[in-house]
């Protein structure tokens, strides 16, 4: 087991177009969550999953974003008509067991210009 | 909602020193606390946790953690650093379950010169 991993690692795009991230869970949890981290501040919650079931959003996931858990095992999490304020590093973590235990994927860095 | 404060955003220390990062947290009520370690340009790596049991808890790399419950706080300590531990440092709550979100500080740096 090789932990979380997400792709791309980074990802330059223009205002207004359309990105799509890939997270990979740690292969036996059942729980995935996303955050969203920008420059000097700690990562912000956005969304987490159980299984394939979308249980909680956060505020800061606007309309632009949506994530999805298809088969209850990767996530994607896709923005729409991109901003410059979407600029941050988006950050996937797993877990499983009766614990709160999270970890963390390595990020995609979105920069949007 | 749970809140966290970590009270110094860049603590500068010489290799060998003793270091504290201070964590406090809002909530009264049972929780869940993390420390986590960031590297540039990478992701959050677990360094320790408090889920109940003994106050004192140890963690990768030398480090442990304090719990006080009634000064809601939870520490970070390290009797030695090294160049290595040189990175972003943060502190974290939950609710006591899984599947809850976790709550962050916003992080202390921790420069260790020679």
């Amino acid at each position: 087991d090789t932990g979380v991993s997400q792709n791309p690692r980074h990802k330059i795009t223009k205002r207004g177009q359309n990105v799509t991230f890939r997270c990979d869970p740690i292969s036996e949890h059942n729980r995935l969550y996303w955050y969203r981290q920008t420059l000097g501040q700690g990562p912000e919650f956005l969304t987490y999953f159980q299984n394939e079931a979308q249980l909680e959003k956060s505020r800061l996931l606007s309309d632009r974003f949506s994530a999805e858990r298809p088969k209850g095992s990767f996530s994607t999490l896709e923005i729409q008509r991109t901003e410059q304020g979407d600029s941050a590093m988006y950050l996937c973590a797993s877990s499983g067991g009766q614990y709160n235990e999270q970890f963390f994927g390595p990020g995609t860095r979105l920069t949007v210009l | 909602a749970q809140s966290v404060t970590q009270l110094d955003s860049q603590v500068p220390v010489f290799e060998e020193a003793p270091v504290e990062l201070r964590c406090n947290y809002s909530s009264s009520v049972s929780v869940y606390l993390f420390w986590y370690v960031q590297y540039p340009n990478q992701g959050l790596q677990l360094l320790l946790k408090y889920l109940s049991g003994s106050t004192l808890v140890k963690g990768i790399n030398g480090f442990e953690a304090e719990f006080n419950k009634s000064q809601t706080s939870f520490h970070l300590r390290k009797p030695s650093v090294h160049i290595s531990d040189t990175a972003e440092y943060f502190c974290a709550v939950s609710d006591p379950q899984a599947g809850t979100a976790l709550i962050f500080g916003k992080g202390t740096t921790l420069s260790v010169s020679s």
